[in-house]
């Protein structure tokens, strides 16, 4: 199962861009790339899911390299409504028998100032 | 709006008990899924489910086991509470396959406290 690695925590200001990382160097071939969003209290909402290159929608973008080995998580503009954890998550979620599921590392603790 | 409902927002429940933390889908998904999430510690995998009657244990299946009888709802059950399961659980569903196109759909949690 693909490990992840993100930063623990990130601050930033109203209005900027902010990118978050994540390095997943074992990812293997059928594996997807998603992020999630947790406010306090309420469990894990979709964000974004990518495979190769970039995937942007009404939220956010996912920037993936050709390697496959890390992603970037890019937020547009945040608010203050944007502070919350973002977990990066590997693997292709497909059920069959003993196989694994999606492993939630610890995610970052993303901080918007005013 | 499609969604995942869990039974109780906090729950507090003595040593010993028996506890039944329910679970319900409305988007006729195949796989469903228990987590705890600690301080921490992130969310682990309790147990999951990818077809009626169908389990498999997770990272951290100790203490806990599961039913599924009905495709939209899986149970997790503390068979004797321990403090030590003081969390917050959560259930997320998926449709079968891949993780599909939105991924995994969580609920809003169960905050369990163990007294």
């Amino acid at each position: 199962l693909a490990k992840t690695t993100q930063p623990i925590s990130m601050d930033s200001y109203e209005g900027q861009e902010v990118n978050i990382t994540c390095s997943h160097n074992n990812i293997a071939t059928n594996d997807y790339i998603t992020w999630y969003q947790q406010f306090p209290s309420q469990g894990p909402r979709f964000i974004i899911q990518g495979y190769k290159t970039k995937v942007t929608n009404e939220v956010a973008s996912l920037f993936i390299p050709a390697d496959r080995k890390s992603s970037t998580l890019s937020l547009p503009r945040v608010s203050l409504s944007d502070t919350a954890v973002y977990y990066c998550l590997v693997g292709d979620g497909a059920l069959s028998g003993s196989a694994r599921q999606l492993t939630f590392g610890s995610g970052t603790q993303l901080t918007v100032l005013p | 709006d499609v969604k995942v409902t869990q039974s109780s927002r906090y729950l507090v429940k003595r040593t010993g008990e028996k506890v039944f933390l329910e679970c319900v889908q409305d988007m006729d998904h195949e796989n469903m899924f228990w987590y705890r999430q600690d301080p921490g510690l992130g969310l682990r995998l309790i147990y999951f489910s990818y077809d009626v009657k169908m389990k498999e244990k997770g990272d951290i299946p100790e203490g806990y086991s599961v039913s599924r009888e009905k495709k939209e709802r899986f149970s997790l059950i503390l068979e004797s509470a321990s403090t030590n399961q003081t969390s917050m659980y959560l259930c997320a569903s998926s449709p079968k396959g891949r993780q599909g196109p939105n991924g995994y759909t969580f609920g809003s949690g169960t905050r369990l406290t163990v007294v």
